[in-house]
């Protein structure tokens, strides 16, 4: 069966310092790969994309950049964060392939991020 | 560009009832449409995925359907319990977004015993 970790879980962070969360699929080979922020009192809004390994697409301009190394590992970065970075982040992925459970988009358990 | 509406905003029923929640899409070009619910300070968890071509899915005490040409999704929750309190985010995944989906912004439901 499939799995999906991202962590950490919780992170408190100064303004101006860097980040990097980590998101890693289990059981599948290929898959696209998501990374969204929920803000307090607001919608998912989709960051970044990633159909492959180097291949990333971004949604929204921001000081976030997103990096696949491998095949089911993806990261989210900065090098200086800003108190609007602050927001729950949540990783998903999703197998475009036929059969069951195929365009079944599947998230982590989040991680959220205070900004000081 | 696609925009994915939610009414209402929030609902709060007593125990045993049943309930439906609305997604509305402004465009009919979409290739699949998901239901999630989100506990308080959690993931997604996924519900029910309708493609297409379907007209809906049912799970246990869920019944989703999708009316592509009016733009309109429903939820259906039989015989609602306190279990059932969260947040339910539908999805759109539409042809001119590529492989995402657009979110709604959510229902929030209160199911009171």
């Amino acid at each position: 069966s499939q799995t999906i970790h991202q962590w950490p879980a919780t992170l408190v962070q100064p303004v101006g310092s860097p980040l990097s969360l980590e998101c890693t699929v289990e059981g599948t080979s290929n898959p696209n790969l998501y990374w969204y922020r929920q803000a307090a009192g607001r919608g998912l809004q989709l960051l970044f994309y990633s159909v492959g390994i180097g291949q990333i697409s971004s949604e929204v301009p921001q000081n976030l950049s997103a990096s696949r190394p491998q095949d089911r590992q993806f990261i989210l970065s900065s090098k200086k964060l800003l108190l609007s970075d602050s927001g729950f982040y949540l990783c998903a992925w999703m197998r475009l392939a036929g059969g069951s459970g195929a365009n079944v988009l599947t998230f982590g358990a989040g991680s959220r991020l205070t900004v000081l | 560009k696609q925009e994915v509406t939610q009414i209402p905003a929030a609902l709060s029923v007593p125990e045993g009832e049943n309930l439906v929640l609305n997604c509305s899409f402004t465009d009919s070009a979409i290739y699949n449409l998901q239901w999630f619910r989100q506990d308080p300070g959690k993931g997604l968890t996924s519900l029910l995925l309708i493609q297409s071509s379907q007209r809906e899915q049912t799970s246990g005490r869920l019944n989703a359907s999708l009316d592509k040409s009016s733009g309109r999704s429903t939820l259906y929750i039989a015989a609602s319990q306190p279990g059932d309190s969260a947040t339910y985010l539908c999805a759109v995944g539409s042809l001119d977004y590529g492989q995402n989906f657009v979110f709604g912004p959510g229902t929030r439901l209160s199911v009171l015993p």
